[in-house]
C-alpha cells in the first residue's frame, strides 16, 4: 500500500509569484485535506476536497485554491505569494466511510520558502 | 483563547521514564481526539485516536479524554530515544482537524 506522496519536496519562490503543490492520496482514500504548518506551530487547515469538490475551508484567503482529480490526487495553488506563506504544506488523505472522521494520513510535506 | 492549547515544552526525560503530554480545549462539541507524532522535517504520523471520553491503550501508549474538564492526555511508558519527536494533539471540527502547537519531547539514553 502506497502512502501519501507530495511534490516537490522543497521550493523557493519570490514574493508575488504563483506556486502549485501536488499530492497523491493513499490507495483507497477519496478525501484529501491540505494544511499549512508554520515553524513551531501546529498544522492549520486550509481546505478539504471530496469527489473533486471543496468540502470545507479554513480561514485562508481566496488566493489559496485547490483541485482534486478523478484519481483522487490533488493540487494546492497559491497566487500572489507573500513572505508569510513560507511554511511546510501538508497533504492528508482519509479513507471512505467512518474512518474519514478520525483517520487522516499525512504526506511528508512541501517546504515553501518565499523571499 | 485558542481552541486547543498545548504546552510546547521542550520536555526532556531519561530513557525509561513515563511521559505525560496534555492538551486543553474550549469547544465542547469536539468528539474525536487524535495524537500525532512528528519527527523533524517529516509529516505528522497518526498515533492514536479516541472517541468521546475514556481511555485507550496501544502498546506503550495510553490516551485519555476527560470531556467534563476538556482535557486530553497521552502517556508514554518506558520511553525510548526513538520517541524523541514533537507530539501534536488534534480534534475534529467538521471536516477539519484543529491542532495544538505540539510538545517537543527529547528522551536521552
Amino acid at each position: 500500500e502506497t502512502g501519501v506522496t507530495q511534490s516537490p519536496t522543497h521550493l523557493i519562490k519570490t514574493r508575488g509569484q504563483q506556486v502549485t503543490l501536488r499530492c497523491s492520496s493513499q490507495s483507497g482514500h477519496n478525501t484529501v485535506s491540505w494544511y499549512q504548518q508554520a515553524l513551531g506551530q501546529g498544522p492549520q487547515f486550509i481546505f478539504q476536497y471530496y469527489r473533486e469538490e471543496e468540502n470545507g475551508r479554513g480561514n485562508f484567503p481566496p488566493r489559496f485554491s485547490g483541485l482534486q482529480f478523478p484519481n483522487y490526487s490533488s493540487e494546492l495553488n497559491v497566487n500572489a505569494l507573500e513572505l508569510d506563506d513560507s511554511a511546510l504544506y501538508l497533504c492528508a488523505s482519509s479513507p471512505r466511510g467512518e474512518g474519514s472522521l478520525y483517520e487522516q494520513y499525512f504526506g511528508p510535506g512541501t517546504r515553501l520558502t518565499v523571499t | 483563547q485558542k481552541e486547543v492549547e498545548q504546552d510546547p515544552g521542550p520536555l526532556s526525560v531519561p530513557e525509561g521514564a513515563i511521559v505525560s503530554l496534555n492538551c486543553t480545549y474550549s469547544n465542547s462539541a469536539f468528539q474525536y481526539f487524535m495524537w500525532y507524532r512528528q519527527y523533524s522535517r517529516k509529516g505528522p504520523e497518526l498515533l492514536m485516536y479516541t472517541y468521546s471520553s475514556g481511555n485507550k491503550e496501544d502498546g506503550r501508549f495510553t490516551a485519555q479524554v476527560d470531556k467534563s474538564s476538556k482535557y486530553i492526555s497521552l502517556f508514554i511508558r518506558d520511553s525510548q530515544p526513538s520517541d524523541s519527536a514533537t507530539y501534536l494533539c488534534a480534534m475534529r471540527a467538521g471536516t477539519a482537524l484543529i491542532f495544538g502547537k505540539g510538545t517537543t519531547l527529547s528522551v536521552s539514553s
